[in-house]
């Protein structure tokens, strides 16, 4: 079963544009990662936020997290024809087992 | 450093063959999983382990078996393949307990079952 669910499945948009997903779970969660997958290549981590954090940045990503809404945000601002991607939520759920439950990702076109 | 390697790139099978998938790792990392990644699904999670000797099963197990007999290697096999275990396997690793950092992926096996 998928934890997170990604919104919308595909977004295109102008190259120097911001780009915003959702993420949504349905479980309570230790923390929420991002990753990007580029076409036929491995998913490569981007950012983690814990559940006691609200928001984080790195470079031109920026991430929220909203527990009550079981939800999150994965902003890519002044976006690049680079930034064209496959971009996943992942959650690490609480209770024993731990591993990492990946959404279906939103497909990225950046166009220049 | 290398990382993550997965071998092979790419395979094609016949069903009812076997066949094993290698990982390897170099950043001496407790924890390796196996995904597998079909359209429109994400990624599901096969078998992991959390240390040398140990396996464990994930979401997806049937069909498929692991082995973890050295730290730096995972290996996965298919024992009798079928159609359906056509997909891209990704394995995975992490430094500490699961999911508390991020996971460093290899680059995939894409499998074909004919």
């Amino acid at each position: 079963s998928q934890q997170g669910e990604e919104d919308p499945q595909a977004l295109s948009i102008q190259e120097g544009e911001n780009a915003t997903m959702n993420c949504s779970y349905k479980t309570s969660i230790n923390n929420l990662q991002w990753y990007r997958q580029n076409s036929g290549r491995g998913l490569v981590h981007l950012i983690l936020i814990r559940s006691n954090e609200r928001e984080k940045h790195s470079g031109r990503l920026r991430v929220t997290l909203d527990t009550s809404k079981k939800s999150s945000s994965l902003l890519i601002t002044a976006s690049r024809a680079a930034d064209t991607a496959s971009y996943f939520c992942a959650t690490d759920g609480r209770g024993s087992a731990r591993q990492l439950t990946f959404g279906s990702g939103t497909q990225l076109t950046v166009l220049p | 450093n290398a990382g993550v390697t997965q071998t092979p790139k790419f395979r094609v099978l016949k069903t009812g063959q076997s066949m094993t998938l290698l990982c390897a790792q170099d950043m001496n990392h407790e924890y390796m999983y196996w995904y597998r990644q079909d359209p429109g699904m994400g990624l599901r999670l096969i078998h992991y382990s959390v240390g040398e000797g140990t396996t464990a099963k994930g979401e997806v197990p049937d069909g498929y078996n692991v082995s973890r007999l050295k730290k730096q290697n995972f290996l996965l096999g298919l024992e009798s393949a079928a159609p359906s275990q056509t997909s891209v396997y990704f394995c995975a690793s992490s430094y500490g307990r699961q999911g508390a950092y991020g996971y460093t992926f290899g680059s995939g096996t894409r499998l074909t079952v004919v």
